[in-house]
């Protein structure tokens, strides 16, 4: 059965404070991660990584692919209240697209 | 207007009433996607239209219909829906399918 599990379920942390989230994965036929922030309504695109090992950088927001380890993270570094909201993991297979319940993120300042 | 728009934002509809969701997106992508996000679960991928036609059906029940006249604007539409079906319902494209997804606003559907 595919599936995306992310963790940890939700976080609190201080300005200024980095925090790295976890996306594991089982899915045939992967072609893609993508991760996504969540806000109040509409996922907003972050990244998409299809190799292993090559960084996405954007800004204070980082992520890696492990294809081996079936693995990604998200590294944000030097937090800020803004980044308030849940992260969302969605793996690409054949057909389908599965997302992860998503980690939510409080930074409190 | 730029981006996915989806109207209505927020719709109150009883189990017997028919409604349909508009979706349009102005970015010349050629998939749309509509999901469904209630409380603590994953989002859930309903249906999939690449070039106006439906490529995937993810054992959606028949009380939502999807339609897509061209591949700007995408429909949903629902009839005796049930109180379990009340959710976010987004809808999304992509320049292929299963590409990077932008998304929609969201319809807040409640069922009463």
């Amino acid at each position: 059965e595919d599936k995306v599990v992310q963790s940890p379920l939700s976080l609190v942390v201080h300005e200024g404070d980095t925090v790295t989230l976890n996306c594991s994965y089982e899915v045939t036929n992967f072609r893609s991660l993508l991760w996504y922030k969540q806000e109040k309504k509409a996922p907003t695109f972050l990244f998409m990584l299809t190799s292993s090992g090559i960084e996405k950088k954007s800004g204070r927001l980082s992520s890696i692919l492990d294809k081996k380890e079936l693995f990604s993270i998200l590294n944000i570094t030097a937090t800020q209240t803004g980044d308030s909201a849940v992260y969302l993991c969605a793996v690409g297979g054949a057909n389908n697209l599965f997302f992860g319940t998503g980690t939510r993120l409080t930074v409190i300042p | 207007e730029t981006g996915v728009t989806q109207t209505p934002r927020h719709l109150v509809m009883g189990m017997t009433n028919k409604k349909s969701l508009k979706c349009e997106q102005h970015l010349g992508h050629n998939a749309m996607y509509w999901y469904k996000q209630s409380a603590k679960k994953p989002l859930e991928l309903m249906f999939v239209y690449s070039l106006e036609e439906r490529v995937e059906n993810n054992s959606v029940p028949s009380r939502f219909s999807p339609e897509c006249p061209n591949s700007s604007h995408l429909f949903l539409h629902l009839h005796t829906l049930q109180p379990e079906d009340s959710a976010l319902y987004l809808c999304a494209s992509s320049q292929v399918a299963h590409g990077e997804q932008y998304f929609g606003p969201g319809t807040r559907l409640t069922v009463t």
